[in-house]
């Protein structure tokens, strides 16, 4: 059965600190992966992981993917209290319409 | 651009009334899905079109219809709710399949008494 598993479930951290989140899956004919984070309503997209060992970055976040450990990393530094939110892994399989979500990563930025 | 709109926002239904989730999307895009997401959880996948005249079973379909008789809309129908549809609803869109992201409406939610 295909399912992707985010770690931890949820952390809380102080402003300034770096968090690292986890993404493991087990998609059949996995394309590509991507991040999302949501706050208070519908999910925003952040990264889309195609190619292992390439790392996607944006401002204070970055990405990348293991083809190899079937598994993906969020980094975010210098954290803010508007990093609160749940960030979502999904893995994607061939055809894109095979969306396997992880349950997320509720992140809590303490001022 | 309006992106992926849902209506309504909220409702509460009985048990055993039937309703009709609103979803359209004006970005011309080809692939529409439903999502439902509980408490605590991530999305899961009801249904998805990969076309008007196109759509197919995702992971959690029971008690749910959909149609796609537009490029633009992608109604979802629930017969016979049940307390166990209680749950907010995402409607999303695509260009196409692997190598987009999706886009997200607002959400509906929903709570079946």
């Amino acid at each position: 059965e295909d399912k992707v598993v985010q770690s931890p479930l949820s952390l809380v951290v102080h402003e300034g600190d770096t968090v690292t989140l986890n993404c493991s899956y087990e998609v059949t004919n996995f394309r590509s992966l991507l991040w999302y984070k949501q706050e208070k309503k519908a999910p925003t997209f952040l990264f889309m992981l195609t190619s292992s060992g390439i790392e996607k970055k944006s401002g204070r976040l970055s990405s990348i993917l293991d083809k190899k450990e079937l598994s993906s990393i969020l980094n975010i530094t210098a954290t803010q209290t508007g990093d609160s939110a749940i960030y979502l892994c999904a893995g994607l399989s061939t055809g894109g319409f095979k969306t396997i979500f992880g349950a997320g990563t509720r992140l809590f930025v303490k001022a | 651009n309006a992106g992926v709109t849902q209506t309504p926002k909220f409702r509460i239904l009985k048990i055993g009334q039937s309703m009709t989730l609103q979803c359209a999307q004006d970005m011309n895009h080809n692939y529409m899905y439903w999502y439902r997401q509980d408490p605590g959880m991530g999305l899961k996948l009801i249904y998805y079109s990969v076309g008007a005249g196109i759509t197919d079973k995702g992971e959690v379909p029971n008690g749910y219809n959909v149609s796609r008789s537009t490029t633009e809309d992608f109604p979802l129908r629930l017969e016979l709710a049940a307390p166990s549809q209680t749950s907010v609803y995402f409607c999303a869109s695509s260009p196409s399949g692997s190598y987009n992201e999706q886009f997200f409406g607002p959400g509906t939610r929903l709570t079946v008494l």
